[in-house]
């Protein structure tokens, strides 16, 4: 059964403590797999495409990378405002299956 | 640029009763999805248009449910006769291709 999952649920970090966030997949045929960021209230908003094994992504204080296995997003020095749910979301086929998300706080 | 819209936003019904989700997307978008997020689990594929034409629609719970794409622009999602269960956020995201989406704010609907 193809199936995302991410770790952790939820992370707090201090301003400028960097650290990553993991996503897991097991799906067959990956064509894609994709981040979001998520504010309370709001629709996910898309960050980034990662299409195969060793492709890597950058915006601001955000990089992703992908292996045969898991995706990670690392958050360089964060700022308060970087404070949202990521999500991963991989397109198996033509369906596309989320994760749960990661809550992410920043403390300034 | 407009982006995805929705309406309503929130919507409160009673069980049995008939409520209408409206998704406009953003203008010479072909792909138009519908997710829903059910209140602590992931979001959930619903189905997928491509112009006026349903593309995918397994991830539709039940016949309860039924999606429309009117000439290939606006969608509708109808819910008919609304259940518990089916409380949940709403989301529709619209893309220029499939593996690019960009989603609406999302409706909150709540069945009593």
């Amino acid at each position: 059964e193809d199936q995302v999952t991410q770790s952790p649920e939820a992370l707090r970090l201090q301003e400028g403590e960097s650290s990553s966030l993991n996503c897991s997949y097991t799906v067959s045929g990956l064509r894609g797999l994709f981040w979001y960021r998520q504010d309370p209230g709001k629709g996910p908003e898309f960050l980034f495409t990662l299409y195969s094994a060793g492709e890597e992504k950058e915006k601001e204080r955000l990089k992703a990378t992908l292996t045969k296995k898991e995706s990670f997003l690392h958050i360089t020095a964060p700022k308060p405002e970087d404070s949202a749910t990521y999500l991963c979301a991989v397109q198996a086929n033509l369906r596309i299956i989320f994760g749960k998300g990661t809550r992410l706080h920043i403390l300034p | 640029e407009a982006g995805v819209t929705q309406f309503p936003s929130h919507s409160v019904i009673e069980k049995g009763q008939t409520v209408t989700l409206r998704c406009d997307p953003i203008s010479g978008h072909d792909n138009l999805y519908w997710y829903r997020r059910v209140m602590g689990k992931e979001i959930k594929f619903l189905l997928h248009f491509v112009k006026e034409s349903k593309q995918d629609e397994s991830g539709m719970p039940n016949n309860r449910f039924l999606a429309e794409r009117t000439g290939g622009t606006y969608s509708t999602l109808k819910v008919q006769p609304a259940e518990l269960e089916d409380s949940g956020v709403y989301f529709c995201a619209s893309g220029p291709t499939f593996t690019e989406a960009f989603f609406g704010q999302g409706t909150r609907l709540t069945v009593v």
